[in-house]
């Protein structure tokens, strides 16, 4: 069954610097997400992308974050100047279509720790 | 804002026992939909069932079922037969279905599920 992928499946990044985190999303699907989790803590939306552009965000979605579909199969999750707080899981998920009836598809996750 | 309660951080359950993990919500949308999402310690979050709130039956795949109280907003999991590959950490989580309406998934805190044999 085809899956969500993710790389790295940990990376340990200075404070202050820039990070980049991998997904290869199932072939066909349209719709792409990135959700973060902080240790202890719920399972939180920060992004939605579809058609090359972002449809939705999350107020913890600001500035120091982007993301980009730089060719056919990835999506990728930057953040530009790390901070101590942007240490959680973070988990790519794709669906084929945006509406309810399509789920979500999630990756094994990112576990990023700032130092 | 909608949000999603598991108050319960650890279970733990006999092999072939049942198990019921709690989930409520709170929301002022009446049309919405309700997951149950197992992350095994593999990682990767796979998604077990889906409750329409305009349906009143209960979903049911499986060992797995849901006890649907939308006036109590409350979204139970039941898992039957309880299995060693049950274990898990296992997620609730909410999406609107208005028209128009975001895709985000908003979830639960998580419940682990430990099974004994």
């Amino acid at each position: 069954e085809p899956e969500v992928t993710q790389t790295p499946s940990h990376q340990v990044t200075q404070m202050g610097q820039e990070v980049i985190l991998r997904c290869v999303p199932i072939s066909n699907h349209l719709y792409f997400y990135w959700y973060r989790q902080i240790l202890g803590q719920k399972v939180e939306f920060l992004v939605s992308f579809y058609n090359n552009e972002i449809s939705e965000k999350s107020e913890i979605f600001d500035d120091q974050f982007s993301v980009e579909r730089p060719d056919g199969s990835n999506f990728t999750l930057k953040i530009r100047s790390t901070k101590l707080e942007d240490s959680a899981m973070y988990f790519c998920a794709s669906s084929l279509l945006g509406t309810e009836d399509q789920p979500q598809h999630f990756g094994d996750g990112t576990r990023l720790s700032i130092l | 804002a909608q949000t999603v309660t598991q108050s319960q951080p650890e279970m733990s359950v006999q092999e072939a026992e049942t198990v019921t993990l709690s989930c409520t919500y709170d929301t002022s949308e009446s049309d919405y939909y309700l997951f149950w999402y197992k992350q095994p310690p593999s990682r990767q979050m796979i998604l077990v069932i889906r409750q329409e709130a305009y349906k009143q039956q209960n979903a049911t795949e499986n060992r797995f079922s849901v006890n649907f109280q939308k006036a109590a907003k409350s979204f139970s999991l039941k898992i039957s037969d309880s299995q060693l590959g049950d274990a898990a950490m296992y997620f609730c989580a909410y999406r609107s279905a208005w028209g128009g309406a975001t895709n985000k998934l908003i979830f639960g805190t998580g419940t682990l599920l430990a099974v004994q044999p």
